[in-house]
């Protein structure tokens, strides 16, 4: 089946800076894209979310920018903080036949964020 | 916030012995999911529910099984356990009813198989 990808698996970046993860999908039917953070030891926590009637949406020092032409997600975290360092997710949802998904999710296989001080 | 627990967060158990994994939510969703996570292979879909007593396969469910007796709590089941299933397990769950809404996760239970 289609899947979601990424194009860097890891991301050094200096405290302070801006930090930018991209991620590919192939699946022009998915409608629903969410990026996750997941420290060492933790489960995947929930950063931002978009729709695809979407392109651009701003959390707090995160934005998440939906390019359907080329099928491109990304997310830019604002002034990179230690705490940032992590495993970043993208995921998308297609919605099922009969409009019913159950909120099945593809995930990306993640980018290694590190921030050094 | 919605809270997923996972009642071990470390498990080993023996091949063959049949291994349960827990899984409760606290907020009324109506869908749960388990994965498993391997390093390079990502978050793969073993089972998920969407009702009480309903499941549906997700991308790799050879080896296991899951029960849904009550709305907050699912459980995966492996019959008879493997070395090729350790791995970090996670729970999920999200609501059915109120459009688009992310998946929350548990924080994992990291199975080994001796």
């Amino acid at each position: 089946g289609e899947s979601v990808g990424l194009h860097l698996p890891t991301l050094s970046v200096q405290e302070g800076d801006n930090s930018i993860i991209n991620c590919a999908y192939s699946n022009s039917a998915s409608d629903y894209f969410i990026w996750y953070k997941q420290e060492s030891g933790k489960g995947p926590q929930f950063i931002i979310d978009i729709r695809s009637n979407m392109d651009k949406r701003q959390g707090q020092r995160v934005t998440v920018l939906l390019n359907k032409t080329v099928k491109h997600l990304s997310l830019q975290i604002a002034a990179t903080q230690p705490g940032d360092s992590a495993v970043y997710f993208c995921a998308e949802n297609m919605r099922g036949a009969g409009g019913t998904s159950y909120g099945k999710l593809t995930f990306g296989q993640g980018t290694i964020l590190t921030v050094h001080p | 916030d919605v809270k997923v627990t996972q009642s071990s967060r470390y498990l080993v158990k023996r091949t063959g012995e049949k291994v349960f994994l827990e899984c409760v939510q606290d907020m009324d969703h109506e869908n749960m999911f388990w994965y498993r996570q391997d390093p390079g292979l990502g978050l793969r879909l073993i089972y998920f529910s969407y009702d009480v007593k309903m499941k549906e396969k997700g991308d790799i469910p050879e080896g296991y099984s899951v029960s849904r007796e009550k709305k907050e709590r699912f459980s995966l089941i492996l019959e008879s356990a493997s070395t090729n299933q350790t791995s970090m397990y996670l729970c999920a769950s999200s609501p059915r009813y109120r459009g688009r809404q992310p998946q929350h996760f548990g924080d994992g239970t990291r199975l080994s198989i001796l």
